[in-house]
């Protein structure tokens, strides 16, 4: 069974610096996906950035980039020039690759953690 | 693609009655997932659709909870004799197979309080 753990429960940054949110993993598989997935107070969960695990280059998105190291099971999510819409609970997932290859397969979450962006 | 809806958004309930949750998947999409949520923790998961056959089911599924997606469309996720301890957003997913970017899509999920 795959688990995920995400060691800080609460965050908080100044807006337009940088932070950096922790994840560790652990799992048996070699290929499978990993996700960080934001989710604004009342609001839906949307996916943030997705990091394949036999990539090694690490993902971005506009501000968003993440830090894999496979050996270390650690994926953390850096957050540049941070806004204030950026405050919400971030949940780092995990997913195992399916049969057909991709990452269609269930989620397993971590705790979250809630960043908040002070003015 | 109007996104995952998810139907109703807030549901109060007294222990023991049954109720009922709708979820809307992205058209194009052929899978679906439900997952649970509790205060303070990440979502679990509980059950996944490929079409309209439930493919896996969590031990976190008792015996009182049924899903069921009859035409590969929307799904219902019932709960029978609800307890207090069911009380949780319940979310949806959906994505499509085999398609570039593999993504889960959630909706905004449904708030089950249990009395």
């Amino acid at each position: 069974a795959q688990t995920v753990t995400q060691s800080q429960p609460e965050m908080s940054v100044q807006e337009a610096e940088t932070v950096t949110l922790s994840c560790t993993y652990d799992t048996s598989e070699n290929n499978y996906y990993l996700f960080w997935y934001k989710q604004p107070p009342s609001r839906q969960m949307i996916l943030v950035i997705r990091q394949e695990a036999y990539k090694q280059q690490n993902a971005t998105e506009n501000r968003f980039s993440v830090n894999f190291q496979k050996a270390a099971k650690s994926f953390s999510l850096k957050i540049s020039d941070s806004q204030l819409g950026d405050t919400a609970m971030y949940f780092c997932a995990f997913a195992r690759t399916g049969r057909s290859g991709g990452s269609n397969y269930k989620l397993t979450f971590g705790k979250g953690t809630l960043l908040t962006v002070n003015p | 693609d109007t996104g995952v809806s998810q139907n109703p958004r807030h549901k109060i309930t007294k222990r023991g009655q049954n109720v009922t949750f709708r979820c809307d998947p992205i058209s194009e999409h052929n899978r679906l997932y439900w997952y649970r949520q509790t205060l303070g923790q990440g979502p679990e998961f509980l059950t996944y659709f490929q079409n309209e056959a439930q493919l896996e089911k969590s031990r976190l599924l008792s015996d009182r909870f049924s899903a069921e997606r009859p035409k590969g469309s929307f799904s219902t996720l019932e709960i029978q004799r609800t307890e207090q301890g069911d009380s949780a957003m319940y979310l949806c997913a959906s994505s499509k197979q085999g398609s570039s970017t593999d993504t889960q899509y959630f909706g905004p999920g449904t708030r089950l309080t249990v009395l």
